[in-house]
């Protein structure tokens, strides 16, 4: 398998702008995650889904977020408006059941100017 | 309030010079306690699971502990190929949030 895939790897936008991140999880995976990773707050999670459904998403931290998962392997991060304090990077990881391990894609870099 | 909580926040090593990191976590039911390796631009890659203290896990020169309390990687001759961030993260019994992260170790392996 060819791990969880992430596009694009690094996006670089304008205040106010909308930014779409991607994410195809591992195939078979029912569980999938969106972290952000900054130096200041290391990694946080922001929602997660299992079988396309969001589960938890109390780590989204506003309403400019929202993610989709409309099928088992695609999900979409949106922000929108985008602003400077966006900037991080975005990291996609997917695990078969929920105690099983985390794996990770390589992340988006986002920067927001 | 569930915390993870890593020391150092950074290590330097002379290649060969052993030593440990910490990961020490306050949390109400622990499910299980995940090691990661993160290099530079890259996302964080899977090393290690423990699920009950007194379990050991080993990897090449890498060995993981848990206790009730905290949770060490041991590094056994580190080379400089072993310089990476290292996260901890929890899972918590009961909880539907996922993984809890600690900051991370940043170790650095000199030749």
């Amino acid at each position: 398998d060819a791990g969880v895939i992430q596009s694009p790897r690094h996006e670089v936008t304008e205040m106010g702008q909308e930014v779409t991140l991607r994410c195809k999880p591992i195939s078979g995976h029912d569980y999938l995650f969106w972290y952000r990773q900054t130096m200041m707050r290391g990694l946080e999670l922001l929602i997660y889904f299992n079988n396309n459904v969001p589960i938890d998403d109390s780590g989204m931290p506003e309403d400019r977020f929202s993610a989709k998962m409309p099928n088992a392997s695609f999900s979409t991060l949106k922000i929108q408006p985008s602003e400077p304090r966006d900037s991080a990077v975005y990291f996609c990881a997917s695990s078969l059941t929920q105690a099983d391990t985390q794996y990770f894609g390589p992340g988006t870099r986002l920067t927001v100017l | 309030e569930d915390q993870v909580t890593q020391s150092p926040e950074a290590l330097r090593l002379q290649e060969g010079e052993s030593s440990s990191l910490n990961c020490s976590y306050t949390v109400s039911g622990l499910r299980g306690l995940f090691w990661y390796r993160q290099d530079p631009g890259k996302g964080p890659e899977f090393l290690f699971t423990l699920y009950s203290a007194g379990e050991e896990k080993e990897k090449e020169r890498l060995k993981a502990t848990l206790t009730k309390k905290e949770s060490f990687l041991h590094i056994t001759a580190p080379k400089p190929e072993d310089s990476a961030t290292y996260l901890c993260a929890v899972s918590i019994s009961g909880s539907a949030r996922q993984l809890t992260f600690g900051s991370g170790t940043q170790l650095t392996v000199l030749p």
